[in-house]
């Protein structure tokens, strides 16, 4: 069963326009939710994270918005630059300090 | 320095071997993870160690046995290998549950024949 669900599996978009990735999820238990990048070859890197009483957090260029009623959340990316280009994992955390990770979503920023 | 590292980054071996995977953080965190990550890209908790001790054990056969011999360290043994078993593995450490943030190693690609 999974509950965190990443239903793109890819996503291109162009230099210096917004990237959108999205995530579902279906536990209404968990309590934190994080975004990973992650480069061929190479571990997930945390990128930035959201606590569930917030709907909004940002950090440079990314922003996580999160709307609990329809147990969604966003990865916003502007502007997309070349670097981006990666796989984006979201997750979720519950008290258990146990993190659900969604399958992916490719991003590829076309010059 | 790398932070969390996984030796060996490649792994290929027979069915039916006995493997190990070792894992070391020098980031001075309490708490170590083991993931799996499948053929269909899930990357699915196997196992937590906090202080040494067992905190999360997920539906994983028992022909995988992770030891933690101290807090920097958490290695992965796996008998009898089956196929199944091919997959990428990732170790992770946190500092406790600050943020939920975990710091990933690059992975050990286990390819089994």
């Amino acid at each position: 069963d999974q509950q965190v669900k990443q239903n793109s599996p890819s996503l291109s978009v162009q230099e210096g326009r917004i990237s959108i990735l999205n995530c579902d999820y279906t536990n209404s238990m968990f309590d934190y939710f994080l975004w990973y990048k992650k480069y061929p070859a190479e571990g997930p890197t945390f990128l930035i994270s959201i606590s569930s009483i917030k709907d909004k957090n940002e950090d440079g260029r990314f922003t996580v918005f999160l709307n609990k009623s329809a147990k969604h959340l966003s990865l916003h990316i502007v502007p997309s630059q070349p670097g981006d280009s990666a796989v984006y994992f979201c997750a979720a955390s519950d008290r258990d300090d146990k993190i659900i990770f969604g399958k992916g979503t490719r991003l590829h920023i076309l010059p | 320095d790398t932070a969390v590292s996984q030796t060996p980054k490649y792994l290929v071996t027979q069915m039916g071997n006995d493997k190990s995977i070792k894992c070391e953080q020098n980031l001075g965190h309490d708490t170590m993870y083991w993931y799996k990550q499948d053929s269909k890209k899930f990357l699915k908790i196997m196992f937590s160690y906090n202080n040494k001790e067992l905190i999360i054990n997920e539906t994983v056969p028992n022909r995988f046995s992770p030891k933690s011999p101290d807090k920097a360290h958490l290695n992965l043994h796996i008998n009898s290998l089956e196929l199944g078993d091919s997959a990428v593995y990732f170790c992770a450490s946190s500092q406790a549950r600050v943020e939920g943030t975990q710091y990933f190693g690059p992975g050990t690609r286990l390819l089994v024949l």
